[in-house]
């Protein structure tokens, strides 16, 4: 029973070029959930997906990410024009439907801007 | 706005020893308290989940508990062993916003053979 899988594990971006992490929940979840750690800075809540549907994107910046997870395929989430403030660990988490909402996490993709 | 705080930040404790990793949250209004584990470089085990309705719960050697009323849950590791050295996470789900988990930032927990 595979977890929740991340790839990539690690990515390079220059400043300015686009990066896509992507995530395949556990079996039989439909709930995703992408979160950010930033350097020696606790995780923080990005956005809460459902097939085809955002539901919760209060954590998500404005400008330059978004986030997909279409009914097909992992989840994405896509970093525009990347800076070097956006160097972290991204972590994606799944979950079955309420009321327990355990969730369980991927381990990561680190993303270093240069 | 929930906050979640984690005391201590770090501790180290010899082998065999029983200790306590706390928690505080600010809102009582909670869906669900969830501690996880990091271990460097590496995602995030869960180990625990305790609901609203819930006083504690039990997993082998460790034992969480909610006090919602004072904002309050604790995890006790008993036995500890040098394994269970990693950073201990308590993340918080609150009413409304369930499945937004609010993070602590985590006691980094040293055992020491």
């Amino acid at each position: 029973n595979a977890g929740v899988m991340q790839n990539p594990r690690h990515l390079v971006r220059r400043r300015g070029q686009e990066a896509r992490l992507r995530c395949s929940p556990m079996k039989g979840h439909s709930h995703v959930y992408w979160y950010r750690q930033l350097p020696e800075e606790g995780l923080k809540f990005m956005v809460y997906l459902q097939k085809e549907n955002i539901i919760d994107e209060s954590g998500m910046p404005k400008e330059r990410f978004s986030a997909e997870f279409p009914k097909e395929g992992p989840s994405i989430l896509r970093i525009q024009q990347v800076v070097r403030g956006d160097s972290a660990a991204y972590f994606c988490a799944s979950s079955e439907a309420v009321p327990l909402n355990e969730q369980f996490f991927g381990p990561g993709t680190r993303l270093t801007v240069l | 706005k929930q906050e979640v705080t984690q005391i201590p930040a770090a501790l180290s404790v010899p082998e065999g020893e029983n200790l306590v990793l706390n928690c505080s949250f600010t809102d009582s209004a909670i869906y669900n308290l969830q501690w996880f584990r990091q271990d460097p470089g590496k995602g995030l085990t869960s180990l625990l989940l305790i609901q609203s309705s819930q006083r504690e719960q039990t997993s082998g050697r460790l034992n969480a508990s909610l006090d919602k009323s004072s904002g309050r849950s604790t995890l006790y590791i008993a036995a500890s062993q040098p394994g269970d050295s990693a950073t201990y996470l308590c993340a918080v789900g609150r009413v409304g916003s369930a499945r937004q988990l609010t993070f602590g930032s985590g006691t980094q927990l040293t055992v020491l053979p």
